[in-house]
C-alpha cells in the first residue's frame, strides 16, 4: 500500500535550533507539496513542487524557511532558525498528476519549538 | 481571491444519524473544481470527492453524498447513518486558481464526533 512517508513525526527543539523535516513521496508521483496545519491558521500551502522543481513557494517565510528536492525520493523543509510560532504539524503531500487535486498526504510532522 | 468557508467547527451525533457538513465557497473563476478531504485521528488527510462545476448532479459513493449547488455557492456533504469511524475533521477545499487544481484553499474544517 504505497503511502507518503514523513520524519519526524515528532520533534521538540529550541528557539534558534536548525529543523529539518523529510518527505518520500510516492513513487511515481510527480508532484510534492508541503503544508503546515496550525489551529489559527488552518492550513495553508508553503511550498509545491513538480518533477523537482519549485513551482510555488510564495506561502513559505524566505527568511527562514528552504524546501529542496534533492532527489525524486525525497523532498525536505528546513527552518533555520526555528521561532516558536513555527510550531505547527507539517505535511508532505504528493499527486501523481499535477492538476488533478487528488493530493496523497503523510502523517505529518508536528514540531513544537520552545 | 478564492474563499472557502466552513460556518460550522463541531458537531456531534449519535452513530446512525444522518449529519451534513456544510461547505460555502467564493471564486471569480468559471470553472472550477471542489474537493473534500477527511482528516482522520492518525493525521493524515484523505481525499474523498473532487467536482466539476459543470456538473451539479448530486454525487454518491455509499453513505456519502454530496449536494453541488451553484446557485448559491455551496457544496455540502452528508453522511448517512453515520458511524464511529467517521469522526474526523473534513476539509472543503477549492483550488487556489484555476488551472492549479493541485493548488488547493481549504477551509478551516468541520470536527465530527459519532458517539455511539
Amino acid at each position: 500500500d504505497a503511502r507518503v512517508t514523513q520524519t519526524p513525526r515528532h520533534k521538540v527543539t529550541e528557539m534558534g535550533q536548525e529543523v529539518t523535516m523529510r518527505c518520500q513521496p510516492i513513487l511515481g508521483h510527480n508532484t510534492v507539496f508541503w503544508y503546515r496545519q496550525t489551529m489559527m491558521q488552518g492550513l495553508e500551502l508553503l511550498a509545491y513542487f513538480r518533477n523537482r522543481a519549485p513551482l510555488d513557494d510564495s506561502g513559505m517565510p524566505k527568511d527562514r524557511f528552504s524546501a529542496e528536492m534533492p532527489d525524486a525520493t525525497l523532498a525536505t523543509l528546513k527552518i533555520q532558525p526555528s521561532e516558536p510560532r513555527d510550531s505547527a504539524v507539517y505535511f508532505c503531500a504528493s499527486a501523481r498528476y499535477s492538476n488533478t487535486g487528488e493530493l496523497f498526504f503523510g502523517e505529518g510532522s508536528r514540531l513544537t519549538v520552545l | 481571491a478564492q474563499k472557502v468557508t466552513q460556518a460550522q467547527t463541531e458537531i456531534s451525533v449519535v452513530e446512525k444519524e444522518d449529519v451534513t457538513l456544510d461547505c460555502v465557497y467564493e471564486t471569480r473563476d468559471t470553472t472550477y473544481y471542489l474537493f473534500w478531504y477527511k482528516q482522520p485521528p492518525s493525521g493524515e488527510l484523505v481525499f474523498l470527492i473532487r467536482r466539476n462545476s459543470f456538473d451539479e448532479q448530486n454525487e454518491i459513493s455509499g453513505r456519502y453524498s454530496w449536494n453541488f449547488q451553484k446557485s448559491t455557492s455551496s457544496f455540502n456533504f452528508t453522511i448517512t447513518a453515520s458511524q464511529v469511524v467517521d469522526s474526523a475533521v473534513y476539509f472543503c477545499a477549492l483550488p487556489s486558481r484555476a488551472g492549479a487544481n493541485s493548488k488547493l484553499t481549504f477551509g478551516k474544517g468541520i470536527t465530527l464526533s459519532v458517539r455511539p
